[in-house]
């Protein structure tokens, strides 16, 4: 079935490890984002991409990665985890940049991730 | 930058209407979104204002009123599936959805 989906569901790493978050799509949607939750905080966007090699920063950028070499893969990398960055990840798509009346982004199940 | 408001709990009686609000400030505004989520889930998308007025999609409708920077979700007859976190989420032109930091609505018998 089409969707978007994110692996992995959880993760469990060590300050200063690196790690990837991964974000697959069928959609074909040009429009990718990546979003933290923590409470208190709604979801804050982390990077989005408007197209395959095309990417910028969102409101909280800093210790992240992304890349996208394929429109339907979007992934995350922490370079350099710490605690800060325990948070729940959320992936989501969009047809374009425009919201479209009918749908709205849609968003992946979520990776909850522990930096201990 | 933008900035959206809206309560962080609202409790509600099964069967009844409740109505969570949201402020924002931001410039070259498109739109306003809502999206549920519930504990442990993914957001998902509810509905979408870009005029002004009330959009209904069964149970639920919302409002947008452009001049005033404000919008609301209205839930009616209400269910215990209701109970779950809400946000509202301003589109402006090209750039991504900033979303409020969300309204917990509990449903109680």
């Amino acid at each position: 079935d089409a969707g978007i989906t994110q692996s992995p569901r959880y993760k469990i790493t060590e300050t200063g490890r690196q790690v990837t978050l991964m974000c697959h799509q069928t959609w074909s949607h040009s429009y990718m984002f990546w979003y933290r939750q923590d409470l208190g905080h709604g979801l804050r966007l982390i990077y989005y991409s408007a197209a395959a090699d095309i990417t910028d920063k969102g409101e909280v950028p800093d210790g992240y990665v992304v890349s996208r070499s394929k429109t339907e893969n979007f992934p995350l990398t922490l370079e350099s985890a710490t605690r800060s960055q325990t948070s729940v990840y959320f992936c989501a798509s969009s047809i374009d940049g425009q919201i479209e009346p009918n749908y709205g982004y849609t968003f992946g199940s979520g990776t909850r991730l522990t930096v201990v | 930058g933008q900035s959206l408001e809206q309560p962080s709990e609202v409790t509600a009686v099964e069967g009844a209407i409740v109505q969570i609000n949201c402020t924002y400030q931001t410039s070259g505004f498109y739109g306003l979104s809502w999206y549920q989520q519930h504990d442990g889930g993914a957001p998902t998308f509810l509905s979408y204002n870009a005029l002004d007025g009330l959009e209904e999609t069964g149970r639920f409708s919302s409002f947008l009123s452009r001049s005033d920077s404000y919008g609301y979700l209205l839930l009616q007859e209400l269910q215990m599936k209701d109970s779950a976190s809400y946000f509202c989420a301003v589109e402006t032109g090209n750039t991504p959805l900033v979303f409020g930091k969300g309204t917990r609505l509990s449903v109680i018998a």
